[in-house]
């Protein structure tokens, strides 16, 4: 079992719309989860971290956090093609301070 | 403020040739990260530095690979001798220290060929 899964898409969302993006993650003892963006050819930026359980939103963004299920998601509002991307959920394990465990990413397409 | 520096941004090599990766992390930054992208594995933490000192490098594949940071202003990836399955996108990323609170920020990556 991987230690942090994500269905690699790609996933399809009108303009528009909102877009689900999921992520389980094996460790339970897990504290800190992130979520990453990379456009093609590019380095993944940060788009957000969550500690806490529920849900903490920026701007168009909105990061969900289950620890008794062990899943974290992103949704993201009103999609735009300039969102199309992969995105990645990165997990930092139990005793591994800064040291991020990379899912291998969803690939989303905000179609016109 | 430059962010993070990596160099070359491409690099084609022959197998068996030595291949040498540049970083210069963000001023101020005081952990280092070295990441291997794939299409097949995703994006995997090689080795990791704290204060220039190396402090988990359970991720480098095997005794092929290397990485040095000799001071707080640069790191090196050597690969020595380089074989076709090493070609990726390596990433070098930054952060303030060393806790789970950091945001690390990734470096434009070098692209290897090993033919």
């Amino acid at each position: 079992q991987k230690e942090v899964e994500q269905n690699s898409g790609p996933l399809s969302v009108p303009e528009g719309a909102i877009a689900s993006l999921n992520c389980t993650y094996s460790d339970r003892g897990s504290q800190s989860f992130f979520w990453y963006r990379q456009y093609s050819g590019k380095s993944p930026e940060l788009i957000m971290f969550i500690y806490s359980n529920g849900d903490k939103e920026d701007g168009r963004f909105t990061a969900q956090l289950n620890k008794a299920s062990q899943y974290v998601s992103l949704l993201i509002r009103d999609s735009q093609p300039s969102d199309s991307a992969t995105y990645l959920c990165a997990v930092i394990n139990t005793g591994t301070a800064s040291k991020l465990t990379f899912g291998t990413g969803t690939r989303l397409q905000v179609t016109l | 403020d430059a962010g993070v520096i990596q160099s070359p941004r491409h690099e084609v090599t022959e197998m068996g040739q030595e291949v040498t990766l540049r970083c210069k992390p963000i001023s101020g930054h005081n952990s280092l990260f070295w990441y291997r992208q794939t299409m097949m594995r995703g994006l995997e933490l090689l080795i990791y530095f704290n204060n220039n000192v190396p402090i988990d490098d359970s991720g480098m594949p095997e005794d092929r690979f290397s990485a040095k940071m000799p001071n707080a202003s640069f790191s090196t990836l050597k690969i020595q001798p380089s074989e076709p399955r090493d070609s990726a996108v390596y990433f070098c990323a930054s952060s303030l220290s060393f806790t789970n609170t950091d945001t690390q920020y990734f470096g434009p990556g070098t692209r290897l060929t090993v033919l």
